[in-house]
């Protein structure tokens, strides 16, 4: 199975600052590199699809980037709201995978 | 609006069985792709098990297989998963996801996601 591994784990962070989280995969994903987010006793909700499409709805302040093993997670200017965990996803396998998590805490 | 409802989660004792629904509205369900993805207690998600919009293709994860079975209903826009032999390590939230696009679950991205149903495998 294609291994997704995330940095960091957890992290604190003030509103208004800028966040990056790193997902790499164990072996080159191409684009197929999805990112969610899941607030406490929520499902995950659909932040970025294919590396660095922002789905409908998410707030521009969200961004995605990378292709092959190396994906980052951007967030301009954490809100309030933006205090959850995060998850990277592979679906280049049939053998879906995910990230660990990184959990994103109000410093 | 897309809309998922998982039910049938509950308290089975270990080497049980259960099935969950997932009653799926708001699309034409036949044309999508349908998974199942868990979350034990205060741990990561993980991939269960998939359908393709058809049902006419199965795949599940190598810790379900041959004791999970997914399976659809297009009548009733509802898509199952039945699970066998249970153990305590099958306990978590099953969510329920649909694929983005039509075609394949995997080269996708799943969208939107269920609130989930929680399954709890002790005697």
């Amino acid at each position: 199975d294609i291994q997704m591994t995330q940095s960091p784990s957890s992290l604190s962070a003030s509103v208004g600052d800028r966040v990056t989280i790193t997902c790499r995969a164990s072996q080159s994903i191409s684009n197929y590199l999805n990112w969610y987010q899941q607030k406490p006793g929520k499902a995950p909700k659909l932040l970025i699809y294919a590396a660095s499409s922002l789905q409908s709805g998410v707030p521009s302040r969200f961004s995605g980037s990378g292709s092959g093993t190396d994906f980052t997670l951007t967030i301009s200017s954490l809100q309030p709201e933006d205090f959850a965990t995060y998850y990277c996803q592979q679906t280049y396998s049939s053998r879906i995978t995910f990230g660990q998590g990184s959990r994103l805490e109000i410093k | 609006e897309v809309q998922l409802l998982e039910s049938g989660g509950g308290l089975v004792q270990p080497g049980g069985s259960l099935r969950l629904s997932c009653a799926a509205s708001g699309f034409t369900f036949s044309s999508y792709a349908m998974s199942w993805v868990r979350q034990a207690p205060g741990k990561g998600l993980e991939w269960v098990s998939s359908i393709s919009g058809s049902g006419g293709s199965t795949y599940h994860a190598d810790s379900v297989k041959g004791r999970f079975t997914i399976s659809r209903e297009t009548s009733k826009n509802t898509v199952y998963l039945q699970m066998n032999s249970l153990g305590a390590e099958d306990t978590a939230v099953y969510y329920c996801a649909k694929a983005g696009t039509s075609g394949t679950y995997y080269k996708n991205y799943f969208d939107p996601w269920g609130q989930g149903t929680l399954v709890t495998v002790s005697s």
